[in-house]
């Protein structure tokens, strides 16, 4: 597909346990971000990678938190021993590298639902 | 300390104009950008100012004024599907290109 891939689209887990959360980004972009959307709150930046260079991580709430990205595509969001405040949908963006004006492309996101 | 303000909530008629505004207060501007997310989706870019003034792109606008911390977003002949919400961002700049977001205004068109 041409766009952003979020899988799953949904997960429902019971408190404590792990997840892990999978963006595939536009081929060829290089910058990727992932963000948080809790109901009635604007998004939250997590973290970004660009490129070879080191992630920009200081959006990771806890330790609990943690990404990577593989071969500087595909993406996964890891979060251990969840916790219901963790409920959210988890959005992931990809765009072209930086140059002003270049616009992130969103996923659909995947619905974390904490038990 | 970052701040973006946005109405949460506003109503128009279908075929109308609607002006929806966005203010901020940032540590840095590297631009503002607006996008349009329906209920279950992905948001979706509609447009980008970085200097003061108007961008128009069809039936939607954007102006700036950097000056007031200050952009708005303007529909014109509304359509029902239109209805969603609208979310302002600010790049900050620096080494990251990350976005920082209002907490978006729900636009609900009425017939």
């Amino acid at each position: 597909g041409a766009g952003v891939s979020q899988s799953p689209s949904n997960k429902v887990t019971e408190k404590g346990k792990d997840v892990e959360l999978r963006c595939d980004p536009i081929s060829g972009h290089t910058a990727l971000y992932w963000y948080r959307q809790s109901l009635g709150q604007g998004l939250e930046f997590l973290i970004y990678f660009q490129g070879n260079s080191a992630p920009d991580k200081s959006g990771l709430p806890s330790d609990r938190f943690s990404a990577e990205r593989t071969g500087g595509s595909v993406s996964t969001l890891t979060i251990q021993r969840t916790q219901q405040e963790d409920s959210a949908v988890y959005l992931c963006a990809s765009s072209l590298p930086d140059r002003v004006g270049q616009p992130q492309h969103f996923g659909d996101g995947t619905r974390l639902s904490i038990l | 300390g970052q701040n973006i303000d946005q109405p949460t909530e506003m109503t128009a008629t279908e075929g109308a104009i609607v002006q929806i505004n966005c203010t901020y207060q940032t540590s840095g501007f590297n631009g503002l950008f607006w996008y349009q997310q329906h209920a279950g989706e992905a948001p979706t870019f509609l447009s980008y100012n970085v200097l003061d003034g108007l961008e128009e792109k069809g039936r939607f606008s954007s102006f700036l004024s950097r000056s007031k911390g200050y952009s708005y977003l303007l529909l014109k002949e509304l359509q029902m599907k239109d209805s969603a919400s609208y979310l302002c961002a600010v790049r900050e700049g620096g080494a990251t290109n990350k976005l920082i977001f209002g907490t978006g205004t729900l636009l609900a068109v009425q017939p």
